[in-house]
């Protein structure tokens, strides 16, 4: 069964400064996708950022960028110049196979200081 | 609008009366999921519906629950004789197609059973 780990309930930064939220993953199957979601204190679930299991590179998406690491099953979002906005629950999320039946992280709450 | 509409927002019932929770999926797309965000379980993987297929309803937590999606678009949970267990957010996001597409959520459903 493929597993989602989020190994960090919650992180601080400081405005203007860069984050890394933690993901790793466990599949056995070679075709997949993961996905970072943010959800605000509003509840929506916002998209962020893809990643296909055969994508050669990282994905970028503005100020979000994955790292990902195909070999260690990490696939790490990465926040530049934080925001104050940026502060909510973010989730790591993957679908396997032939369509895109999602499972979720625990989540990571991310707080964003002036 | 042109996103994922869900209602009610919020739902509160007593234990054992039923509960019918909708959602309006992007025009055009053909994929529905339905998500469950709970505290202490994180968000849980509830069914899905492609086009005219067999629904996947391998996330149904107990035969008190069930879905339906008529005509293609609009789809409608319900909980029968709803028990406390089942308070939690419920998310419907749709894609265009299912598979590796990035799913769009809707606002959720907050249900309490009193």
């Amino acid at each position: 069964a493929q597993k989602i780990t989020q190994t960090q309930p919650g992180m601080f930064v400081q405005e203007k400064e860069a984050v890394t939220l933690d993901c790793t993953y466990d599949t056995s199957d070679p075709s997949y996708g993961l996905f970072w979601y943010k959800q605000p204190s509003s509840g929506e679930m916002i998209f962020l950022i893809y990643q296909g299991s055969y994508d050669q590179q990282n994905a970028t998406e503005g100020r979000y960028s994955l790292n990902f690491q195909k070999a260690r099953k990490s696939a790490n979002l990465v926040i530049s110049a934080s925001q104050l906005g940026d502060s909510a629950m973010y989730f790591c999320a993957m679908y396997k196979g032939s369509y895109g039946k999602l499972t979720f992280g625990q989540g990571t709450i991310l707080t964003v200081h002036p | 609008g042109a996103g994922v509409s869900q209602s009610p927002s919020n739902k509160v019932t007593e234990k054992g009366k039923d509960v019918e929770l909708r959602c309006d999926p992007i025009s055009g797309h053909t994929a529905l999921y339905w998500y469950r965000q709970s505290l202490g379980q994180g968000l849980e993987f509830l069914i899905y519906f492609q086009g005219n297929s067999a629904p996947d309803k391998s996330g149904l937590p107990s035969d008190r629950f069930s879905a339906e999606r008529t005509g293609g678009s609009v789809s409608t949970l319900t909980i029968q004789r709803t028990q406390q267990e089942d308070s939690a957010v419920y998310l419907c996001a749709s894609t265009l197609r299912g598979r590796s597409e990035t799913q769009y959520f809707g606002p959720g459903t907050r249900l309490l059973v009193l």
